[in-house]
């Protein structure tokens, strides 16, 4: 089975610190993602990558930043934490399929509250 | 654009009641890829299906089953015999073909599913 692993379960940040959410997998895939989940709007792609080193703006990128390094390995980085950046954070990666857009594979999310 | 519409912010049955869950989605791709997640509440999204666009054969997997119809842009999920187990937040979600799945999922916002003792 895949495994998506983020470092942390709950953090607790305060405004204006720098913050880092680690995620790994363990699959060998080529694309990772992070979302952010808030009620009522769902799921809310910030960034993604599809390689090493390559990273690609998603549908609110900003205050976000990302590094990817490792192939399985990409973290977000919030150089400037704020009280709106208060969420569930969510890693992703998925395989580069031949035949067909494959499922993501979720980790178990990062609560983080920025107080 | 791409967009996935659950109506439906949160439904409640109780245990053993049929209930479908509704998804929306609107594309200006021909191919494209729709997805159905599971949140329990222990917070990790798990993976239902997967269904091309060329595909509009209903499947049935145990007491789940999925209808998708072109026509009306609809992509419903309904479960049998509900359990308690079975709530949850569900999420619809949507890739487009050209982006190779690369960029990601464009999900909707979700149905909490309630399922009453």
């Amino acid at each position: 089975d895949v495994k998506v692993t983020q470092s942390s379960r709950y953090l607790v940040k305060r405004t204006g610190e720098k913050v880092f959410l680690e995620c790994v997998q363990d699959m060998d895939h080529e694309n990772m993602f992070w979302y952010r989940q808030d009620p009522g709007l769902g799921l809310r792609l910030i960034y993604f990558s599809y390689d090493v080193k390559m990273k690609e703006k998603g549908d609110i990128p900003e205050g976000y930043s990302v590094s990817r390094e490792k192939k399985e390995r990409f973290s977000l980085i919030l150089e400037s934490a704020s009280t709106n950046q208060t969420s569930m954070y969510l890693c992703a990666s998925s395989i580069t399929p031949g035949l067909g857009n494959s499922p993501l594979h979720f980790g178990n999310g990062t609560r983080l509250t920025v107080t | 654009a791409q967009k996935v519409t659950q109506a439906q912010t949160e439904i409640s049955v109780v245990e053993k009641e049929d209930v479908t869950l509704d998804c929306v989605y609107e594309t200006r791709d021909t191919t494209y890829y729709l997805f159905w997640y599971k949140q329990p509440p222990s917070g990790e999204l798990v993976f239902l299906i997967r269904r091309n666009s060329f595909d509009e054969q209903n499947e049935i997997s145990g007491r789940y089953s999925w209808n998708f119809q072109k026509s009306t842009s609809s992509f419903n999920f309904t479960i049998t015999a509900s359990q308690v187990v079975d709530s949850a937040v569900y999420f619809c979600a949507l890739s487009e073909a050209a982006g190779g799945g690369a960029d990601g999922l464009t999900f909707g916002k979700g149905t909490h599913l309630i399922i009453q003792p």
